[in-house]
């Protein structure tokens, strides 16, 4: 089945560490995009991706960064250098940008 | 710069009722496009329907209408006929032109609760 894979579904990570969550995408999608949601709040961007080996900062970049190296893939690191990084992360993509975005089932992320 | 406002923090409604959640919008650019999501407590993203800023007509999807009113910037969803498994939290966003290309921003979300 084509669609968006995210892992792992939930982390836990020390403080001071980077952690790397995955997205992979089977639907040759060109555009990708990671988001951040906290608790009863909205989506966030944190970095799109239109094609391969090219990104731009969304919103709340720092303390991130991304690569796309591969049309499928788009990971993103979360660095010691963001301060609140426990949050829900969820990935998507678009055949166009802009365009619908299609959602993975998201990474859970906590910082003990 | 773009903005979606979403004044509802959380929505009542009786099952087989209709509902309205609002959406008010923000945009210097002529070409826009309106998009609503679900998402239930599991955590998804579910796309429910869209509308183009040149659409002369209201989108609608099933159940889902999307009640756009341009002069106004506002694009209303109704939901006809609620059922329980509506119940979730749903997300008005946008996209539109200039330095914004490309970036989908999404409001602060409506929690909709459906009795029995």
């Amino acid at each position: 089945d084509g669609g968006i894979t995210q892992s792992p579904k939930y982390l836990f990570r020390k403080e001071g560490q980077n952690v790397t969550l995955s997205c992979e995408q089977n639907l040759n999608h060109d555009a990708m995009y990671w988001y951040r949601q906290d608790p009863g709040q909205g989506l966030r961007l944190i970095y799109y991706s239109q094609i391969v080996n090219d990104f731009q900062k969304g919103d709340i970049a720092e303390g991130y960064s991304v690569s796309r190296e591969k049309k499928e893939s788009f990971p993103l690191t979360v660095t010691s250098a963001q301060k609140n990084p426990t949050a829900f992360y969820l990935c998507a993509s678009s055949i166009v940008s802009p365009g619908e975005l299609f959602f993975g089932e998201g990474s859970r992320l906590t910082v003990l | 710069a773009q903005k979606i406002t979403q004044t509802q923090p959380g929505m009542f409604v009786q099952e087989k009722e209709a509902v309205t959640l609002d959406c008010t919008y923000d945009t210097s650019d002529p070409s826009y496009g309106l998009f609503w999501y679900k998402q239930p407590s599991s955590g998804e993203m579910i796309f429910l329907i869209y509308q183009g800023s040149y659409d002369q007509q209201n989108a609608t999807e099933g159940r889902y209408s999307l009640n756009f009113q341009k002069a106004r910037k506002s694009a209303n969803l109704v939901i006809s006929a609620s059922q329980l498994g509506d119940s979730a939290m749903y997300f008005c966003a946008m996209h539109a032109g200039g330095t914004s290309y490309g970036k989908l921003t999404f409001g602060q979300g409506t929690i909709l609760t459906v009795h029995p």
